[in-house]
């Protein structure tokens, strides 16, 4: 069974400072990898996702991701945060080997705070 | 907007009753999931349908049901509620390699 490990429920930050939420996963094979984000009383919006090929992902918003498989990790990172990060950040993954069976396992999520 | 549409989009009801909860895909996705998010539970898969079929199921009661009709949308029943089952309910389509989310729909049991 897989399973997904995010360090840290709230991370606090100031405006301009270096974001990192970590993301951990437990997986024989690895998944498929996946950053959502969630505004307050909104749904999950695809930040990234790492699938095949190169392991330094880009997302949206100036978010970017690295896939290390000798760590089994996937963290988030965003060079300078704006206010407007501050949201709920969930690492999730996939089971690649059952194609038809393609459901989400997910973290906790990490509370994103910047102050200005 | 993710072409993903849930409704309603709040949901106030009292323990016992049952309620639907309505999901419409995004044009052309085949599969739609079920998610619940709790704050005991955080976010866990309900189930998934693909094309009118169960495909996977997850950590969904037995009070839960679900089922995907031939225009695709799918609903989600939950029946002998309890107040443990205030959460948000969230529907996803697409595929292995990417899922789109709907806004959700909020349900209170008082």
């Amino acid at each position: 069974a897989q399973s997904v490990t995010q360090l840290g429920s709230h991370v606090s930050v100031s405006e301009g400072a270096l974001v990192l939420l970590r993301c951990n996963y437990s997986s024989s094979v690895p998944p498929y990898l996946f950053w959502y984000v969630q505004y307050p009383n909104q749904g999950l919006q695809l930040l990234l996702k790492y699938t095949t090929g190169a392991t330094l992902v880009k997302g949206i918003n100036g978010f970017e991701a690295e896939f290390k498989k000798s760590e089994t990790s996937f963290h988030l990172t965003k060079p300078s945060a704006h206010m407007s990060d501050a949201a709920e950040y969930f690492c999730a993954v996939s089971d690649r080997l059952n194609s038809g069976y393609s459901t989400l396992t997910f973290g906790k999520g990490t509370m994103l705070l910047v102050s200005p | 907007d993710s072409g993903v549409t849930q409704t309603p989009k709040h949901l106030i009801t009292a323990t016992g009753q049952r309620v639907t909860l309505r999901c419409s895909p995004r044009s052309g996705d085949l599969s739609v999931y079920w998610y619940q998010q709790s704050l005991d539970q955080g976010l866990q898969f309900l189930i998934q349908y693909y094309n009118g079929e169960e495909r996977a199921k997850g950590n969904i009661l037995e009070r839960f049901s679900a089922q995907q009709f031939p225009d695709l949308h799918s609903e989600l029943n939950l029946s002998s509620l309890e107040l443990g089952d205030s959460a948000l309910y969230f529907c996803a389509s697409g595929s292995q390699v990417e899922q789109f989310f709907g806004p959700g729909t909020r349900l209170t049991v008082l």
